[in-house]
């Protein structure tokens, strides 16, 4: 079946634009998660949503949302970017939200660059 | 809140040798623990997880891992490496009331021919 696709795999946006992020979870599972990943801070989550439902918020601001739609998919946005936003996010889908024992699977991220 | 403290950041092991990649978890409290594995310019794959029961868990590409409570430790092991092994390996922990996934700084193992 298909694994967890995230949409584009490589960003390169300019200070103060906006990035929308597409994540496509497997098909069934309805917790989708996502996370920011850099060399300084390693993987920080940002919010998981469950059923359309944010369930869990990282200590991220308000720049970054995110929402999930009928059929599972979710977007992250991050709006007014800064030059510390450049990172890897990724998106990881599971069967249950909080992860709850079951296998988080990842996307290959998409790589965010703010020049 | 939950932390995880992965004790190497970088390891180089010759290829064929044992190594161990240390994970400690701040909590003793009820957690799920799992290992998982990042290749250059890929997404995180799981290779193991403890949920309950046993405490030596095996996983993926020989891999496996040992869960102590009481030294609040899950290191992950595997008795002999092979190049294709050289990545970035990734603890993490969640506490059973439907937590999100805390993970560690991550350790580079570099497996040397």
């Amino acid at each position: 079946k298909a694994g967890v696709t995230q949409t584009p795999r490589y960003l390169i946006k300019t200070r103060g634009q906006q990035v929308t992020l597409s994540c496509s979870p497997i098909s069934g599972h309805r917790s989708v998660s996502w996370y920011q990943q850099t060399p300084g801070q390693g993987l920080q989550f940002l919010f998981e949503y469950f059923s359309e439902t944010q369930r869990n918020k990282g200590n991220f601001p308000g720049r970054f949302s995110g929402r999930q739609f009928s059929n599972s998919r979710s977007e992250m946005n991050v709006s007014t970017l800064e030059l510390g936003d450049s990172a890897l996010y990724l998106c990881a889908s599971s069967l249950a939200f909080g992860f709850g024992g079951t296998e988080a699977f990842f996307g290959q991220g998409t790589r965010l660059t703010v020049v | 809140a939950q932390s995880v403290t992965q004790l190497d950041s970088q390891v180089p092991v010759f290829e064929e040798a044992p190594v161990e990649l240390r994970c400690n978890y701040s909590s003793s409290v009820s957690v799920y623990l799992f290992w998982y594995v990042q290749y250059p310019n890929q997404g995180l794959q799981l290779l193991l997880k403890y949920l309950s029961g046993s405490t030596l868990v095996k996983g993926i590409n020989g891999f496996e891992a040992e869960f102590n409570k009481s030294q609040t430790s899950f290191h992950l092991r595997k008795p002999s490496v092979h190049i294709s092994d050289t990545a970035e390996y990734f603890c993490a922990v969640s506490d059973t009331g439907n937590t999100p996934l805390v993970f560690g700084k991550g350790t580079r193992l570099s497996v040397i021919a």
